[in-house]
């Protein structure tokens, strides 16, 4: 089974400097890889997803992610941090295919952007 | 719009009774999920289903059950046996094929007292 590691359950920045979240995965086959924000009492929403094509993905918001295979991770990152971007961020990767297809997540991390 | 719908928003039950959770898409998505969220444990995965009529256990299927009688729809059941039943459910749904990503709904919090 695949497992997702997010170091840091909770990591603070201020406004206007860069932010970082990490994810390692554990899949020897790279799998596909999501990164998803949910805002308090809200569904998650999709930020941005790495399917095989080009390794540094660019998603909405400003935020862009790097797939390094050699390092088995998916860190997340924005040059700079606004306040509407506090909020929990969570890294997904996929398992099985056809009808067993499923997103396994990170325990998430809690993001705090201070004026 | 499409969309996932997720209902009650908020829910509160006794301890011992079965609760019903709805979750009504409307993206024609083949694959939907239903997910537990607990306070620093992430998303855990209770049940999914990739077509009709046909559904697979997740991770922690104990104490839970779901139907999959139409493509739009797949409620989640919260029975007696469910030994910690208050927690965020998220429902979400997936096109179909072997990638893509997911879709969620809005949730739905469900407190046993």
């Amino acid at each position: 089974a695949q497992s997702v590691t997010q170091l840091g359950s909770h990591v603070s920045v201020s406004e206007g400097a860069l932010v970082l979240l990490r994810c390692n995965y554990s899949s020897s086959v790279p799998p596909y890889l999501f990164w998803y924000v949910q805002y308090p009492n809200q569904g998650l929403q999709l930020l941005l997803k790495y399917t095989s094509a080009a390794t540094l993905v660019k998603g909405i918001n400003g935020f862009e992610a790097e797939f390094k295979k050699s390092e088995t991770s998916f860190h997340l990152t924005k040059p700079s941090a606004h306040m509407s971007d506090a909020a929990e961020y969570f890294c997904a990767v996929s398992e099985g295919g056809g009808s067993n297809y499923k997103l396994t997540f990170g325990k998430g991390t809690l993001l705090t952007v201070n004026p | 719009d499409g969309g996932i719908t997720q209902s009650p928003k908020y829910l509160f039950r006794k301890e011992g009774q079965n609760v019903t959770l709805s979750c009504e898409q409307n993206l024609n998505h083949d694959a939907m999920y239903w997910y537990r969220q607990d306070p620093g444990q992430g998303l855990r995965l209770i049940y999914y289903s990739q077509i009709v009529n046909d559904f697979q256990k997740g991770d922690i299927a104990e104490g839970y059950s779901v139907s999959r009688e139409k493509k739009e729809s797949f409620p989640l059941t919260v029975t007696s046996a469910q030994k910690n039943p208050t927690a965020f459910y998220l429902c979400a749904s997936r096109l179909g094929g072997n990638t893509g990503e997911l879709f969620f709904g809005e949730g739905s919090r469900l407190t046993v007292l």
